[in-house]
């Protein structure tokens, strides 16, 4: 089992829909979640990171994590053609560990005009 | 504050030669951790520093080391290139867990 899965995708929507990506993790030691977006040839740029169970928002995106169900998400709203690139999801296990982010796979998102 | 650089950005090697890459994090910063990405592997942790100590280690072959200076630069040194040693090489530098990538050494071993 892989300690982070998320789907591969692509998920495609339309622009001005929302995007929902998801993100199961394995490890119930995880304590920091986060969610980085990478546009091809770049590096990972962070978008959010969360820590405990609940909602976060941030302009168009709400975090969601659910450590019980071991279980984080994203929702972006108003999805625009920028959104397109593809979506890391991250976690350590922080007191020692904070350096070591383990990465899923990646969902590719595609907003369509 | 100016972000995590990286040098060089491009890289071509062959077999059996060794690479050394540098990442100079965000000022303040005292943790560096390294990553590869591959398309096969996705991203992958090589190694932590932290007060030029070597505080994380990733699953990966003694081929791989690092070293962290007193200004918190990092380099991470590759020996006897292999083939499958090809991928992006991600620097970050955090302050607490929040960790920020630099633009990346693209390595390419023929």
């Amino acid at each position: 089992q892989k300690e982070v899965e998320q789907n591969s995708g692509p998920l495609s929507v339309p622009e001005g829909a929302i995007a929902s990506l998801n993100c199961t993790y394995s490890d119930r030691g995880s304590q920091s979640f986060f969610w980085y977006r990478q546009y091809s040839g770049k590096s990972p740029e962070l978008i959010m990171s969360i820590y405990s169970n609940g909602d976060k928002e941030d302009g168009r995106f709400t975090a969601q994590l659910n450590k019980a169900s071991q279980y984080v998400s994203l929702l972006i709203r108003d999805s625009q053609p920028s959104d397109s690139a593809t979506y890391l999801c991250a976690y350590t296990q922080g007191s020692g560990n904070t350096g070591k982010l383990i990465f899923g796979q990646g969902t590719t998102l595609q907003v369509k005009p | 504050k100016a972000g995590v650089t990286q040098t060089p950005r491009y890289l071509i090697k062959t077999r059996g030669q060794q690479v050394t890459l540098s990442c100079s994090p965000i000022s303040g910063h005292r943790s560096v951790s390294w990553y590869q990405q591959t398309p096969g592997q996705g991203l992958q942790f090589l190694f932590e520093y932290f007060s030029e100590t070597q505080r994380n280690k990733g699953n990966f072959p003694g081929r791989f080391s690092g070293r962290q200076f007193s200004n918190s630069r990092s380099e991470m040194n590759v020996s006897t290139l292999e083939l499958g040693d090809s991928a992006l090489y991600l620097c970050a530098s955090s302050e607490g867990d929040t960790q920020y990538f630099g633009p990346g050494t693209r390595l390419t071993v023929l």
